[in-house]
């Protein structure tokens, strides 16, 4: 165990669907990413907060994906109009911008997403 | 795109060292080698990382070239616990580095049989 929980663990929803995951980092990290992994691959970055700002968004990330981190602590990626294409491991992970520090990123274990 | 290559598959014996190459000839002067490993069905895990120095923690060794350009992750006593896909990521490191965000390849698939 990371110290970094998602929520759920696992989501079959339908086609058309919206699905909403949870990210809740370790406390004092100030960071957060969400990568996307589907089979067989290595997890893509999709965006990324730094506090409760929005810094960085991959062209993964189409319209129909939002993330937010309100108060600088958990956050959620949502996803509207689900399509089979979007059936993959979705990731978050947490780090500490600091001084000194290694900036490794501490993953939690997924929400896997499967749309019929 | 991800900056290094590495083979699909290996297979080490347990109790023997696990030896994981990387090539990553296109790396910056500011760029560190990192290594994370995949267990099935969880998220990935840091194991170590190195700029030019050789680095060593509990988990594995790390061995970069002189010229950076490869490097070689070592488990020393393989175990069935080992058995991953194990990711050669180059990248900024600490405070200065831009999103520090991780580009992942598909990595080696370490197989250790008993």
């Amino acid at each position: 165990d990371t110290g970094v929980s998602q929520d759920p663990r696992h989501k079959i929803t339908k086609r058309g669907q919206n699905v909403t995951f949870r990210c809740d980092p370790i406390s004092e990290h100030n960071r957060l990413y969400w990568y996307r992994q589907t089979l067989g691959q290595g997890p893509e970055f999709l965006t990324y907060f730094q506090n409760e700002a929005q810094l960085e968004k991959s062209r993964l990330l189409s319209d129909r994906f939002s993330a937010e981190r309100p108060k600088g602590s958990f956050s959620t990626l949502e996803i509207q109009r689900t399509e089979q294409g979007d059936s993959a491991m979705y990731l978050c992970a947490s780090s500490l911008r600091k001084r000194g520090t290694n900036n490794e990123q501490f993953f939690g274990p997924g929400t896997r997403l499967t749309v019929l | 795109d991800a900056k290094t290559t590495q083979p699909p598959s290996m297979d080490c014996a347990e109790g023997r060292a696990a030896n994981l190459p990387c090539n990553h000839s296109t790396i910056s002067g500011n760029e560190y080698v990192y290594w994370y490993r995949q267990i099935h069905s969880q998220g990935p895990q840091y194991i170590i990382h190195g700029l030019k120095n050789n680095e060593t923690n509990e988990m594995a060794s790390l061995i970069i070239t002189e010229d950076r350009k490869s490097s070689t992750l070592i488990l020393p006593h393989a175990t069935l616990r080992d058995t991953a896909v194990y990711y050669c990521i180059v990248r900024v490191a600490g405070y200065g580095g831009a999103t520090n965000k991780l580009i992942f390849g598909t990595g080696t698939l370490l197989a250790v049989q008993p």
